[in-house]
């Protein structure tokens, strides 16, 4: 089955900076790659995604990319905010199977 | 819209006990799921229902059973509860299996 990895698993930036996040996985047949954003005590909540027939998608401070070649993907937000601090999760799916997650990334932007 | 609603919000157990987790959702959603997260370990497919009539193993199933009782609930069962159940759990839905999935606000289950 799919295996998601994901790193870093904590991240710390200063505001304004670029904060990176990357994620491989193992299935070739997955197609469906989504970040998820969860804030404390609430459940997890689409902020971006991508099909694998695309290469990069842009959404304001919130770009992904993806290298189907490699099975990586990625996720950037630029100028972060304070309100950027929280758990994101990538996770990946193929055809008629569920979103497997990755073990998610802790992002602290302090002012 | 509420979206999708999972009772109970909290839950204690004592080992041993069973008990059913429920969910419903009202976006008439083709798929559903339950995760368990833990610390450090992400979230973690248990069960999913890609549509109704269907179920299907995900990642940890051991321990739990499920229900899709028809389009809108999907029921996640602990026949005899554990200390390594004691979790959060969420359920979710989306159109189908490759499009957005919507989460509930989660049900945190101890096991004592």
């Amino acid at each position: 089955g799919e295996n998601v990895e994901q790193h870093p698993s904590t991240l710390s930036v200063q505001e304004g900076d670029s904060a990176v996040i990357k994620c491989t996985y193992s299935d070739s047949a997955s197609n469906y790659f989504p970040w998820y954003k969860q804030e404390l005590g609430k459940g997890p909540q689409l902020i971006i995604d991508i099909r694998s027939n695309v290469g990069e998608k842009k959404d304001q401070r919130i770009a992904v990319t993806l290298n189907k070649t490699a099975k990586h993907f990625s996720l950037h937000i630029t100028e972060t905010q304070p309100e950027d601090s929280a758990v994101y999760f990538c996770a990946a799916s193929g055809a008629g199977t569920a979103l497997i997650f990755g073990k998610g990334t802790t992002l602290s932007v302090s002012s | 819209n509420a979206g999708v609603t999972q009772t109970p919000k909290f839950q204690v157990l004592k080992t041993g006990q069973s008990m059913t987790l429920q969910c419903a959702q009202d976006m008439n959603h083709n798929s559903m799921y339950w995760y368990r997260q833990d610390p450090g370990m992400g979230l973690r497919l248990i069960y999913y229902s890609a549509s109704e009539g269907t179920t299907d193993k995900g990642e940890v199933p051991n321990g739990y059973n499920v229900s899709r009782l028809n389009k809108r609930e999907f029921s996640l069962r602990l026949e005899s509860a554990a200390p390594s159940q004691t979790s959060v759990y969420f359920c979710a839905s989306s159109d189908r299996t490759q499009y957005e999935a919507f989460f509930g606000q989660g049900t945190r289950l101890t096991v004592v």
